[in-house]
């Protein structure tokens, strides 16, 4: 069957720390993914792309990899801070007519000072 | 500065009435998607639009119907409400390419 699983739903670093997710799927073969944070009571704000043969991306202190082979993305937040304390979801694209994003469940960051 | 805006943050229904939920975006986005969000279960996608007047189902569209009359504006209609509907719904917008999605602030609906 097919799936997309964000390792933990929770996860707890310390500030300063890299903070590392992890997205895996079966049985997809998404052209891109994507990454968006979350923030309690609100909607997720799109964060990072990378499309398939791209092996990394970085943002500023985001950085995503995609490796295709082991059906997986890392999403690393380096030098944390507790702002970026929130969830963090999956997202693939298939890049197929008449089909939408697939999100997983997200991992909670918990940046603590 | 692109925007999702819905029509309330926060609303209480009853059994059985029919809600209205709208979405309007000012990005000029071909594609509109509707989903809900629950503990545990994550984003599930209900309904979906390309275009005007068109829409496909997505993975829960039972006891929804959406509606598309401009680009702008996508409406999601919960046709009688029942308490398994009680969540929180979110909107979004995107390009032809969807390269980025765009999400309103989303609906905290309780139905009682």
């Amino acid at each position: 069957s097919q799936k997309i699983e964000q390792n933990s739903e929770a996860l707890n670093i310390q500030e300063g720390k890299t903070a590392t997710l992890t997205c895996n799927y079966t049985n997809y073969s998404p052209a891109y993914l994507q990454w968006y944070r979350q923030d309690p009571g609100r909607g997720p704000v799109f964060l990072l792309l990378i499309r398939e043969n791209e092996k990394e991306k970085r943002k500023e202190r985001l950085k995503v990899t995609f490796d295709t082979t082991l059906k997986q993305s890392l999403f690393h937040i380096t030098a944390s801070q507790p702002a970026d304390s929130a969830t963090y979801l999956c997202a693939l694209d298939l890049r197929q007519a008449g089909t939408a994003l697939i999100f997983g469940k997200g991992t909670t960051l918990s940046v603590s000072s | 500065d692109v925007k999702v805006t819905q029509s309330s943050r926060y609303l209480v229904k009853r059994t059985g009435e029919k809600v209205f939920l709208e979405c309007v975006q000012d990005m000029d986005h071909e594609n509109m998607f509707w989903y809900r969000q629950d503990p545990g279960l994550g984003l599930r996608l209900i309904y979906f639009s390309y275009d005007v007047k068109m829409k496909e189902k997505g993975d829960i569209p039972e006891g929804y119907s959406v509606s598309r009359e401009k680009k702008e504006r996508f409406s999601l209609i919960l046709e009688s409400a029942s308490t398994n509907q009680t969540s929180m719904y979110l909107c979004a917008s995107s390009t032809p390419l969807r390269e980025t999605q765009y999400f309103g602030p989303g609906t905290r609906l309780l139905v009682l």
